[in-house]
């Protein structure tokens, strides 16, 4: 059975820093693109990066280049998402999810929230 | 960016009627447009990928269609586990991949 576990979500303060991962099982983790997706409290979804198989490309959405890294670790088919200079609007539960292509999400686990407030 | 927009935002049907759910996009996304189903508490679901294509273990009532700048979903007669929030999404143009506000399909 493919799974993905999110873990990471914390409460952290406006400026501070946040590292999410994602264990993949199940499948063949270095044979898929890989993708963040985001749904703040009450409301839709928001694609926030995807990164290729080998890692070499990465794409992120406008709201959150320059601030979130995402990355992946084969090896241990784990995916992670750096996040810095966390803002109040960043707050949501975060979804780890396999890409059958480079942009269609296929979600397998329940995310993590992570919450920004003072 | 392509802008996705969905309408109606709400659906008010009964178990067994049909609904259907419209998704229009700023530009033409091709045949690129997936369907997704949400329900609280879960992560969404897959249920149309390319516009037409159902993914795997979804049941035949659900039917996609459309290309360029307009597509529905139809699900032909409303099972009681059927009311959720729907979204679509595409990946024609990208990045970013974009998502519609979604259509909450309730119980009237």
């Amino acid at each position: 059975e493919e799974q993905l576990v999110e873990s990471g979500g914390d409460l952290v303060q406006p400026g501070g820093s946040l590292r999410l991962s994602c264990a993949a099982s199940g499948f063949i983790f270095n044979k898929y693109w890989m993708s963040w997706v985001r749904q703040a409290p009450g409301k839709g979804l928001e694609w926030v990066a995807n990164i290729k198989q080998d890692g070499s490309e990465k794409y992120y959405a406008v709201s959150v280049e320059g601030r979130f890294t995402i990355s992946r670790d084969n090896a241990r088919s784990s995916l992670f998402l750096q996040m810095n200079s966390l803002r109040l609007d960043d707050t949501a539960v975060y979804f780890c999810a396999k890409a059958v292509e480079a942009g269609l999400p296929e979600f397998r686990g329940q995310g993590s929230l992570v919450t920004v407030s003072s | 960016e392509v802008v996705l927009t969905q309408s109606p935002a709400t659906l008010s049907l009964s178990p067994g009627e049909r609904a259907t759910l419209s998704c229009r996009a700023s530009q033409s996304v091709s045949s690129f447009l997936a369907w997704y189903q949400q329900k609280p508490g879960q992560a969404p679901r897959l249920l149309i990928y390319d516009a037409s294509n159902r993914a795997t273990g979804i049941p035949a009532r659900f039917r996609g269609s459309g290309s360029g700048t307009d597509f529905t979903l139809t699900i032909s007669s409303l099972e009681p586990e059927d009311f959720a929030v729907y979204y679509c999404q595409q990946r024609g143009n990208w990045p970013p991949f974009t998502f519609g506000p979604g259509t909450r399909v309730d119980i009237k």
